[in-house]
């Protein structure tokens, strides 16, 4: 398996632009997370998913960050419209079950100009 | 608020040493504990990991203590080596988080010849 995929690795865009981070989760693996990290709070849990479907999104800052994973190989996390305060790594990591491993994607480093 | 902490940002250890990197965490309903490592510009990867029914897990040169009393748990990386420089997670997680984890703000370990 390639493991998780995440696309683009890099993203630049300016204040007030959309932004769509993607996802390709390991096949067989229900559950599926996005992170952010900072250096000032580390990696901060978003939203996850269970079979498709979200089940905490307490941790999406604001109303302009929105997730969705319309099936079991793919999920998007946009932000709308993004600021510089965005700027940060964003993972994505999925799980096979309960008290399990968490595979990582390698992040996507967004600026946010 | 930040259920796992790390509080120690850095570290640094002489090569064929000891390396223990500490990690405290607040809610007593976790019952699954990981560590992470992290390279720069690759995402997490899993380590090792320990339930909360054992107080020690064992795996190479990486074991685990988990003191439940003191809500504490430790890793032990022995002997260190160079290519342990990275930078390591804590994470916890249990029923009550929906089995997300909860992560440390990471502690980044420097392996010197």
């Amino acid at each position: 398996d390639a493991g998780v995929i995440q696309s683009p690795r890099h993203e630049v865009t300016e204040m007030g632009q959309e932004v769509t981070l993607r996802c390709k989760p390991i096949s067989g693996h229900d559950y599926l997370f996005w992170y952010r990290q900072t250096m000032m709070r580390g990696l901060e849990l978003l939203i996850y998913f269970n079979n498709n479907v979200p089940i905490d999104d307490s941790g999406m800052p604001e109303d302009r960050f929105s997730a969705k994973m319309p099936n079991a190989s793919f999920s998007t996390l946009k932000i709308q419209p993004s600021e510089p305060r965005d700027s940060a790594v964003y993972f994505c990591a999925t799980q096979a079950g309960t008290y399990n491993e968490q595979f990582f994607g390698p992040g996507t480093r967004l600026t946010v100009l | 608020d930040q259920q796992v902490k790390q509080n120690s940002p850095s570290l640094s250890v002489q090569e064929g040493r000891i390396s223990i990197l500490n990690c405290d965490y607040t809610n007593s309903m976790f019952d699954y504990f990981l560590w992470y490592k992290k390279y720069p510009a690759e995402g997490p990867t899993f380590l090792i990991s320990i339930s909360s029914i054992k107080d020690k897990n064992e795996d190479g040169r990486f074991t685990v203590f988990l003191n439940k009393s003191a809500k504490h748990l430790s890793l032990h990386i022995v002997p260190s080596q160079p290519g342990d420089s990275a930078v390591y997670f804590c994470a916890a997680t249990g029923v009550d988080s929906g089995y997300a984890l909860n992560f440390g703000k990471g502690t980044s370990l420097l392996v010197t010849p």
